[in-house]
């Protein structure tokens, strides 16, 4: 089955640095990579996600990039603000197999300094 | 609020106890999951609906979790004979177009 690793697991930057977060999977099958944040106490929200036919997608602040051939995907925060303070799971999906779960990554805790 | 909506969100039971939560997704969206989460870590799947059928169900579902969405419209999970490993964060979400997967809020569950 899918599997997916993410790393770093802690992040800490300064207000206005770049922030990135890696996480690699396991399936080639899988062609839908979505990013959440959740905030303590909160619903992970969908921020932004990627399709296995594109390699790049920006929306203002937030980036992320897919490497299929790697099987591994990225997402960059630039401009960082304390409000980006959460942790942020990735993760992946293969709907072609039948299955619709999100296999998640374990989550990255991202502190941003003022 | 439009959102995916869950009851209760906190529930504090003894062991042995039996549970049950709600989820009520997004009206237009006729797929449903389940997932647990617990500190630290990522959800991880339980099972998930299309309509009123139930089509997965992940082996962390043993025969003490029991999901149902009768009408295709809120579903509940129940679990009987809670065990204190079952203490998680457990979270509904809704979806119409297989991807797109939008959360609830969540139901913490703690079992003394």
């Amino acid at each position: 089955g899918e599997n997916v690793e993410q790393h770093p697991s802690t992040l800490s930057v300064q207000e206005g640095d770049s922030a990135v977060i890696k996480c690699t999977y396991s399936d080639s099958a899988s062609n839908y990579f979505p990013w959440y944040k959740q905030e303590l106490g909160k619903r992970p929200q969908l921020i932004i996600d990627i399709r296995s036919n594109v390699g790049e997608k920006k929306d203002q602040r937030i980036a992320v990039t897919l490497n299929k051939t790697a099987k591994h995907f990225s997402l960059h925060i630039t401009e960082t603000q304390p409000e980006d303070s959460a942790v942020y799971f990735c993760a992946a999906l293969r709907p072609q197999g039948g299955s619709e779960k999100l296999v998640f990554g374990k989550g990255t805790k991202l502190t941003v300094n003022p | 609020d439009t959102g995916v909506s869950q009851n209760p969100r906190h529930k504090i039971t003894k062991r042995g106890q039996n549970v049950t939560f709600r989820c009520d997704p997004i009206s237009e969206h006729n797929r449903l999951y389940w997932y647990r989460q617990t500190l630290g870590q990522g959800p991880e799947f339980l099972t998930y609906f299309q309509n009123e059928a139930q089509l997965e169900k992940s082996r962390l579902l043993s025969d003490r979790f029991s999901a149902e969405r009768p009408k295709g419209s809120f579903s509940t999970l129940e679990i009987q004979r809670t065990e204190q490993g079952d203490s998680a964060m457990y979270l509904c979400a809704s979806s119409f177009d297989k991807e797109t997967q939008y959360f609830g809020p969540g139901t913490r569950l703690l079992v003394l």
